[in-house]
């Protein structure tokens, strides 16, 4: 069975930092290009980044470029998104989901950015 | 970037419907287009890619037509477990964006 558990999200000042993890299980990470999708509360889906198979491919929507960076570890089945320069807009439950399309998706994990 | 509009943005139905929802893309994304289910609360859902083939494990009342610029979800008998929200996504070119959502309530 296809697992994708998020954590690192939370409580976080604007202009700060968090990095967000994913681990992946049950199918082989290493194949698979990876998303974070977000949602701010009560709003609709925002895609954020996608990575693919090996890293070389790197896309990011345009409300984050140059703020946020996502990465992998194949070796520990691990997704990450570090998110810096953080904004009261960036406050939403993050999700990662697996592929193109997203076929498989986590949780999530709530960020709320507030002073 | 790609613009998706859907429509409409809320949609009040009963258990054996019919229902449409439409996805308008702003310029041609040929049949690079997905659907997904999203009840409160939970993960949003794949329900179909490639504009109209069905994700394995959906129940084949939900079906998805178009190429270029519009396209369409329909839902050929609504069952109690269909009321969500659903969403299409471009996956045409980076960002792969999101329509608005369409809130699919009870009548």
């Amino acid at each position: 069975e296809v697992q994708l558990v998020e954590s690192g999200g939370g409580l976080v000042q604007p202009g700060g930092s968090l990095r967000l993890s994913c681990v992946a299980s049950g199918f082989t990470f290493s194949t698979y290009g990876m998303n974070w999708v977000r949602q701010a509360p009560g709003k609709g889906l925002e895609w954020v980044s996608y990575i693919g198979s090996s890293d070389t491919t790197i896309y990011y929507a345009d409300s984050v470029q140059g703020r946020f960076t996502i990465s992998r570890d194949n070796a520990k089945n691990s997704l990450y998104l570090q998110m810096s320069s953080l904004r009261d807009e960036d406050t939403a439950v993050y999700f990662c989901a697996r592929g193109r399309p997203p076929d498989s998706w986590g949780q999530g994990t709530l960020v709320t950015v507030s002073s | 970037d790609i613009q998706l509009t859907q429509s409409p943005s809320f949609l009040s139905a009963s258990v054996g419907d019919r229902v449409t929802i439409t996805c308008r893309a702003s310029q041609g994304i040929s049949n690079y287009l997905a659907w997904y289910q999203q009840k409160p609360g939970q993960a949003p859902k794949l329900l179909i890619y490639a504009a109209s083939t069905l994700q394995s494990g959906v129940p084949s009342r939900f079906s998805g037509s178009g190429s270029g610029t519009e396209f369409a979800l329909t839902i050929s008998s609504l069952q109690p477990e269909d009321f969500a929200t659903y969403y299409c996504q471009q996956l045409y070119s980076y960002p792969y964006t999101f329509g608005q959502g369409t809130k699919l309530e009870i009548k």
